[in-house]
């Protein structure tokens, strides 16, 4: 069965750079879902879309900014970097057509800045 | 407030007994449902059970088992004839409302580690 897919899966840059990550949700899933999950820490939602509109807003920072498009992927963009962002960055999909919802997370992309 | 609560930082478990993962949760919405994740060293976040507040049976799938107590507001995990390869994180969370595109809150986790 098809999977979320993210990329890169691995992602270094250094303070004060930009970084894009990418996420391709399940075919079919219309919702998608960004978070971070910093080490040793649980996962925080960041932001989520929903028929390439913003659904919800969490602990996202303001160099931070998302959108889904139109073939339903979704970038999270990531501008003037610090150390604190190190982290798994997720991305998870959902259908909106299921009772449960539940949500597929994608493998992550782990992103380091030195 | 905490809304999800693991209060187990680590557990073990000798191969193939049985294991619960505790989890309590607070919320005021009628509707939510509850979902436990696996996450190996890998990183990766893995689904594995799925419990609706409105359901009436506890939830099971293969090995794993929700014991659903909702006037206690508790939703742990069993996993029955543990493997090693169930040596991972174990993740609770939440969804609040009855809504598709509702965000997920985490516990902070309980670390399994199946011995031989």
């Amino acid at each position: 069965a098809a999977g979320v897919i993210q990329s890169p899966r691995h992602l270094i840059k250094e303070k004060r750079e930009t970084a894009t990550l990418k996420c391709y949700p399940i075919p079919r899933h219309d919702t998608v879902y960004w978070y971070q999950q910093g080490p040793g820490q649980d996962p925080q939602f960041l932001i989520s879309f929903y028929e390439k509109m913003q659904s919800d807003k969490g602990s996202i920072p303001d160099r931070f900014s998302a959108q889904q498009f139109s073939d339903y992927h979704s970038e999270l963009n990531m501008s003037s970097l610090e150390l604190g962002d190190s982290a798994l960055y997720f991305c998870a999909s959902s259908p909106t057509d299921g009772g449960t919802y539940e949500q597929y997370f994608g493998p992550g992309t782990r992103l380091t800045v030195t | 407030a905490q809304k999800i609560t693991q209060t187990q930082p680590g557990m073990f478990v000798q191969e193939k007994e049985a294991v619960t993962l505790d989890c309590t949760y607070d919320t005021s919405d009628p509707s939510y449902g509850l979902f436990w994740y696996k996450q190996p060293s890998s990183g990766e976040m893995i689904f594995l059970i799925y419990q609706g507040s409105y359901d009436q049976q506890n939830a099971t799938e293969g090995r794993y088992s929700l014991n659903f107590q909702k006037a206690r507001k508790s939703a742990n995990l069993v996993i029955s004839a543990s493997q090693l390869g169930d040596s991972a994180m174990y993740f609770c969370a939440m969804r609040e409302g009855g809504r598709s595109f509702q965000k997920l809150v985490f516990g902070t986790g309980t670390r399994l580690l199946v011995s031989p």
